[in-house]
């Protein structure tokens, strides 16, 4: 029962083009939303978020979207460098009382590589 | 400078055995956790503490004993360790719990069981 996925395993993109990552959900729950960035050998480092109150959130390069009628939500990032290439998780979380409060639940992630 | 330390990075181990990975902040985050990355890269949460409490417990079997001693330090010990529980084991940290605040991982020990 994977309630965050990611559906792409690997994306290839050429410098200083945009990359897009997708992440679809299926708890309505959920009302935070995050990519991470893990780097082999490396904990995952957190990038952007952004709530379900909003459809954008941007920070440089990277922006996210949010689609709540579609459950979906994609990264973009423009443009594209080699230092990007990492694995993206896609991750959502809810603040409802209960057991689900402050937990993350990730996608399994997408490999980027960015070609110079 | 680390902020969030785990150690050991690798744990080769048998069958049956107990062993235990340490995990320590710096940032002076008042929540820590415990996620597993399974064989299908899935990050899955199994515990969280708030100040040394046990906040989240995700159906793990009772042979996994987090420990928080104090709300820089967590803990995993596991017992009579099984193959399945072979994975990549993350320790984090957060400001806040249940407020959106953004984890802060470690590097993560690669467990196998043989």
């Amino acid at each position: 029962d994977q309630q965050v996925k990611q559906n792409s395993p690997s994306l290839s993109v050429q410098e200083g083009r945009i990359s897009i990552l997708n992440c679809d959900y299926t708890n309505s729950m959920f009302d935070y939303f995050l990519w991470y960035k893990k780097y082999p050998a490396e904990g995952p480092t957190f990038l952007i978020s952004i709530s379900s109150i909003k459809d954008k959130n941007e920070d440089g390069r990277f922006t996210v979207f949010l689609n709540k009628s579609a459950k979906h939500l994609s990264l973009h990032i423009v443009p594209s460098q080699p230092g990007d290439s990492a694995v993206y998780f896609c991750a959502a979380s809810s603040n409802a009382g209960g057991t689900s409060y402050g937990k993350l639940t990730f996608g399994q992630g997408t490999i980027l590589t960015v070609h110079p | 400078d680390t902020a969030v330390s785990q150690t050991p990075k690798y744990l080769v181990t048998q069958m049956g055995n107990d062993k235990s990975i340490k995990c320590e902040q710096n940032l002076g985050h008042d929540t820590m956790y415990w996620y597993k990355q399974d064989s299908k890269k899935f990050l899955k949460i199994m515990f969280s503490y708030n100040n040394k409490e046990l906040i989240i417990n995700e159906t793990v079997p009772n042979r996994f004993s987090p420990k928080s001693p104090d709300k820089a330090h967590l803990n995993l010990l596991i017992n009579s360790l099984e193959l399945g529980d072979s994975a990549v084991y993350f320790c984090a940290s957060s400001l806040l719990q249940g407020s959106h605040s953004p984890l802060h991982f470690g590097n993560g020990t690669r467990l196998t069981v043989t």
